[in-house]
């Protein structure tokens, strides 16, 4: 699984985008980029994920560098309740590496 | 919308104690996982399940961890002889089938703690 660097922490002001940086750039052709959020002690919840293309759903868009060895978390619109550790793990899927990730404080 | 339950929410045992960690996936999800979170630590992957068998397993993952798919529905954990390092919130995690693409949805844990 491709290592990933991310900022140990962020703060956006409520209403905000909050765009999260992660380096992945030992990433390779076939591996996804996946972006999850943990919630204080809750299970991750899986955001969003994408390969060369940028990509979009109802939580967030995700941007990828054309040499895809970086990509963006976009959260539009930050609400307190999107405050959480936000990590990001490249791979095929089958057991994700979870760094220390970014802790997103919204601030109101 | 379908969602990974796990049972216990919470389980407290004592050190040498067996404990078997119940999960139930997403009904048409073909692939499981074990992760287990230390508190305030990094979420660390224990093992992957497919198809009956363990695909992929962790350092962490030892002869003391046995997974199970009992039925069709149920994926348990179960560690044989606990210890108090054992003490962790334990996710479960199930993935479908799309090639090269297998966003993994998670549980809401069960907490172990270990005396």
């Amino acid at each position: 699984d491709a290592k990933t660097t991310q900022p140990t922490s962020m703060d956006c002001a409520e209403g905000r985008a909050a765009n999260l940086p992660c380096n992945h750039s030992t990433i390779s052709g076939n591996e996804y980029v996946y972006w999850y959020r943990q919630i204080h002690s809750q299970g991750p919840q899986y955001i969003i994920h994408g390969l060369k293309n940028n990509e979009t759903n109802e939580m967030a868009s995700l941007i990828i560098t054309e040499d895809r060895k970086s990509s963006t978390l976009i959260l539009p619109h930050a609400t307190l309740r999107v405050t959480a550790v936000y990590y990001c793990t490249g791979g095929y899927g089958q057991n994700f590496v979870f760094g220390p990730g970014t802790r997103l404080s919204v601030l109101p | 919308e379908p969602e990974v339950t796990q049972t216990p929410s919470h389980q407290v045992t004592q050190m040498g104690q067996e404990v078997i960690l119940r999960c139930v996936p997403i009904s048409n999800h073909l692939y499981f996982y074990w992760y287990r979170q230390i508190l305030g630590q990094k979420v660390e992957f224990l093992v992957s399940f497919y198809n009956n068998e363990i695909s992929e397993k962790s350092e962490i993952f030892d002869d003391q961890f046995s997974v199970e798919r009992p039925d069709g529905s149920n994926f348990t954990l179960k560690i044989r002889s606990t210890k108090l390092e054992d003490s962790a919130m334990y996710f479960c995690a199930s993935s479908g089938y799309r090639v090269n693409s297998y966003e993994q949805y998670f549980g809401p844990g069960t907490r172990l703690t270990v005396t």
